[in-house]
């Protein structure tokens, strides 16, 4: 079945360390994004991708990076510059044809100690 | 980014009440989508609307799309128990997703 798969469901890092999150999609879509999400604070965007080898900042990129090497991958680096880096982080993908349908991976917690 | 004002932030309710939660923006959008997300999980789209003034079902699910095109309202009948999680709803803009707050829905048996 097509779908979008996030790896670990829970991580677990000592503060100072780099943590690379996974997210890979079968489902032939162009565009992939990240999002984080806090109690009470909805989901916000990190980083989005709309083509291969392209990638552009959302709302709370700072402390984060990302490479889109494959259509179908989208890694989530979580860096020791991340203030508060302890969250669920969110996978979703896309076609780009303004129809928003995107599918959403079944998330990562991380926490980081 | 784009604020989203979604309300109320939790309900509780009994099992069998209709729910309604809203959502507002400043500015004007041609998308409006009302996701829910069960504990644990990632979102899962409800309803799509994409035309002012759009009323749209989905099962027990109702949605609307406002005239003016900043507000959208999301109406559950008859709730069950795994009604219960968080509901959100977003905008779409350049090919981007910009969601509320969400409201917490808790469904007493």
């Amino acid at each position: 079945d097509g779908g979008i798969t996030q790896s670990p469901k829970y991580l677990f890092r000592k503060e100072g360390q780099n943590v690379t999150l996974s997210c890979e999609q079968n489902l032939n879509h162009d565009a992939m994004y990240w999002y984080r999400q806090d109690p009470g604070q909805g989901l916000r965007l990190i980083y989005y991708s709309q083509i291969v080898n392209d990638f552009q900042k959302g709302d709370i990129a700072e402390g984060y990076s990302v490479s889109r090497e494959k259509k179908e991958s989208f890694p989530l680096t979580v860096t020791s510059a991340q203030k508060n880096p302890t969250a669920f982080y969110l996978c979703a993908s896309s076609v780009l044809t303004g129809a928003f349908g995107y599918t959403f991976g079944s998330g990562t917690r991380l926490t980081v100690v | 980014g784009q604020q989203l004002n979604q309300s109320p932030q939790s309900m509780f309710i009994q099992e069998g009440e209709d729910v309604s939660m809203n959502c507002t923006s400043s500015s004007i959008f041609n998308t409006w989508l009302w996701y829910k997300q069960d504990p644990g999980e990632g979102p899962v789209l409800l309803i799509a609307l994409y035309k002012a003034g759009e009323l749209t079902s989905n099962g027990r699910l109702t949605a609307q799309f406002g005239i003016t095109r900043k507000d959208s309202f999301l109406n559950i009948s008859a709730s069950i128990p795994s009604d219960v999680g968080i509901y959100f709803c977003a905008v779409g803009s350049n090919y981007k997703l910009t969601f509320g707050k969400g409201t917490l829905l808790t469904v007493n048996p």
